[in-house]
């Protein structure tokens, strides 16, 4: 079975510093993986998404994510936070369910950016 | 421009009263499904279809329904809304192939079931 694992419910940074979000997959077969965001009150932006090229993995808004699949992780990275990213972000694994292709959902990392 | 829409994007009802949100999408997506948001929880599926007239349940199944009749359309029925319902509501679509697209989501449906 698939699933991930959000290391931090929370995530406080400084305006300009690095940002980093871990997230931790499980998965019997060769997985994808995304990363989502979501700003207070609006739903679900892809930030980037893993499918097995290259495993540095850059989306929009300066967010990239390494995929290192001997440690089973997929954290999401930004040199220097901005005030607009302060959102909670979800770490999704892509599992297969008859076929279908079904979203496996972490329990989501609140990222506060202070002034 | 593509997008999926739900509504209503707020609603408040009472135990019992039945309700159906409604999911639309314009990118001609085969695939469709329904997640709710929970604090803490993350999301997780309730309902899912690969193509009209199939659906099949999700992790979270008990307590609704859904229809696909129409390839744009798959609306999240509660026939008897209960307060373990009051939630934040997510449709969302895909196509292409099976497990590299990324599935596109609607705004939200926020459920308060008193």
């Amino acid at each position: 079975a698939q699933s991930v694992t959000q290391l931090d419910s929370h995530v406080s940074v400084s305006e300009g510093t690095p940002v980093l979000l871990r997230c931790n997959y499980s998965s019997s077969y060769s997985p994808s993986l995304f990363w989502y965001v979501q700003h207070p009150n609006k739903g679900l932006q892809l930030l980037l998404k893993y499918t097995s090229a290259a495993t540095l993995v850059k989306g929009i808004n300066g967010f990239e994510a390494e995929f290192k699949k001997s440690e089973t992780s997929f954290h999401l990275t930004k040199p220097s936070a901005h005030m607009s990213d302060a959102a909670e972000y979800f770490c999704v694994v892509s599992a297969m369910n008859t076929g279908f292709q079904k979203l496996v959902f972490g329990t989501g990392t609140r990222l506060l950016v202070s002034p | 421009e593509a997008q999926v829409t739900q509504n209503p994007r707020y609603l408040i009802t009472v135990t019992g009263k039945k309700l159906t949100v409604t999911c639309s999408q314009n990118m001609n997506h085969e695939y469709m499904s329904w997640y709710r948001q929970d604090p803490g929880l993350g999301l997780r599926q309730i309902y899912y279809s690969m193509n009209v007239e199939v659906t099949d349940k999700g992790d979270v199944p008990e307590g609704y329904k859904v229809s696909r009749k129409e390839k744009r359309n798959f609306p999240l029925i509660l026939e008897s809304p209960s307060p373990n319902q009051t939630s934040l509501y997510f449709c969302a679509s895909r196509g292409g192939s099976i497990r590299r697209d990324e599935q596109f989501f609607g705004p939200g449906t926020r459920l308060t079931v008193l």
